[in-house]
């Protein structure tokens, strides 16, 4: 079974960085790439990037260029998304989602930026 | 960037109804490979999208045939027949033709 386990749920000043995780099992990790999906609150869903785990290769939502970083680690079957220099606007829960087709998404991981 | 702008559902709809949900986009999503590259989500309320359609029209694995997809390359549809509790939440279609990859705002569906 597909299962993509995300990092836990954040509470961040304004200013700061954070970094969340997205473990993958069930498939070989560097098969499929991972996109990354952000979602604020009450709102729908907004594309921030992708990341092809085999060949170490992204592509970001222009959006996002600057504010989101996309890394995998192969050891650990991995992916990763910082985030930096943290405001009010970045309050969102993010996904993760493999390919093809965004056909198994993690459960979220809620970022709170507040002093 | 492409724009998906999606329709409204007359909520609540009548459990057993059908459902028919309006995506469209600003550019066509038909490739020259023939395939068109749209897919649809499902959120429940408190969970993760999940994956009903994609290439327009193949339903994604375990998804019930109640759901089918149609369009043409800009106009898209899916239609859910026999609407049932668990059909509830917001429909996403979603573009992945060029980057950056939309979605529409998002369809929400109540049951009556």
């Amino acid at each position: 079974e597909v299962k993509l386990q995300q990092s836990g749920d954040e509470l961040v000043r304004p200013g700061a960085s954070v970094k969340m995780s997205c473990k993958a099992s069930g498939y070989t990790f560097t098969d499929y790439a991972m996109h990354w999906v952000k979602q604020s609150p009450g709102q729908g869903l907004e594309w921030i990037g992708t990341i092809i785990p085999l060949i170490d290769t992204t592509s970001y939502n222009q959006k996002f260029k600057g504010k989101a970083t996309l890394t995998a680690d192969k050891s650990s079957n991995t992916a990763y998304m910082e985030l930096s220099r943290l405001t009010s606007e970045d309050s969102a829960v993010y996904y993760c989602a493999r390919s093809p087709h965004y056909s198994a998404w993690g459960q979220g991981a809620s970022v709170t930026v507040s002093s | 960037d492409i724009v998906m702008t999606q329709g409204a559902l007359p909520n609540p709809v009548p459990s057993g109804e059908s459902a028919s949900i309006t995506c469209q986009s600003s550019k066509s999503l038909l490739h020259s490979n023939g395939k068109t590259y749209l897919n649809w989500y499902l959120q429940r309320p408190g969970q993760s999208p999940q994956l009903l359609i994609y290439w327009m029209s193949t339903r994604a694995s375990g998804v019930s045939d109640r759901f089918s997809g149609s369009g043409s390359g800009t106009d898209f549809t899916l239609k859910i027949s026999s609407v049932e509790a668990e059909d509830v939440g917001v429909y996403y279609c979603q573009q992945f033709l060029e980057y950056p990859r939309t979605f529409g705002g998002g369809t929400k569906l109540e049951l009556k």
